[in-house]
């Protein structure tokens, strides 16, 4: 069985820090996503990584991807309270069609 | 237009009655989802619609029925529903394009909050 796994669950950091959200996964993955959720609200899809070594950033926000290592990072500079939300990863796996394995989330609050 | 739109917003229930909630997605996606998410946790994957067939029960209870009448719509009918079924209901749309190769990435809708009495 597929297994996502998200540390720390549960992140409190003042602003101006930095931090990273850490994705493990127990089996060969070809693309991983982050995506962030707000309280009571849908997901944002935030970044989609295809292959090794791909890094994409945005804002304050870069997420890695480590296919050898079954591990996907998201780094967070210089937090604000803006970015204070749960966030995803989750895994597909080709051979199962487009069906989404979800982290356990990964709940940030940023204090000023 | 990349959106994925849901309704109704909110739907509160009893356990006896029938009701259905609606996902509409107009981005020539053909591969639609239903979600179940309990607060404070990862969405749960419920149904799989691929090219308007039914791919994957993730062996929900038989009281969510889902249905695609065509490649823009997604219903899922509740009926008989206990109260432990409260949660948000996330539906979700993929590209699936034989023969290509898509990012994969699921759009989400903004998601119904049941309430079941």
């Amino acid at each position: 069985e597929l297994k996502v796994e998200q540390n720390p669950l549960f992140l409190s950091m003042q602003e101006g820090k930095n931090y990273t959200i850490y994705c493990n996964y127990s089996t060969t993955s070809d693309r991983l996503y982050w995506y962030r959720q707000d309280p009571g609200k849908s997901l944002e899809s935030l970044f989609v990584l295809l292959s090794n070594g791909a890094v994409k950033q945005e804002g304050r926000l870069m997420a890695s991807l480590d296919t050898k290592a079954r591990l996907s990072t998201l780094h967070i500079t210089a937090a604000v309270h803006d970015l204070s939300a749960t966030y995803f990863c989750a895994v597909d796996i080709l051979r199962t069609g487009n069906q989404f394995y979800f982290g356990t989330g990964t709940s940030l609050t940023v204090i000023p | 237009d990349t959106e994925v739109t849901q309704t109704p917003k909110h739907l509160v229930m009893g356990m006896t009655n029938k009701k259905s909630l609606k996902c509409e997605q107009h981005m020539g996606h053909r591969a639609m989802y239903w979600y179940k998410q309990k607060a404070k946790k990862p969405p749960e994957l419920m149904f799989v619609y691929s090219y308007e067939k039914l791919s994957i029960n993730e062996s929900v209870p038989s009281r969510f029925s889902p249905e695609c009448p065509n490649s823009s719509l997604l219903n899922l009918h509740l009926h008989a529903l206990q109260p432990e079924d409260s949660a948000l209901y996330l539906c979700a749309s993929s590209r699936r394009t034989s023969g290509s190769i898509s990012t994969g990435e699921q759009y989400f809708g903004p998601g119904t909050r049941l309430t079941v009495t």
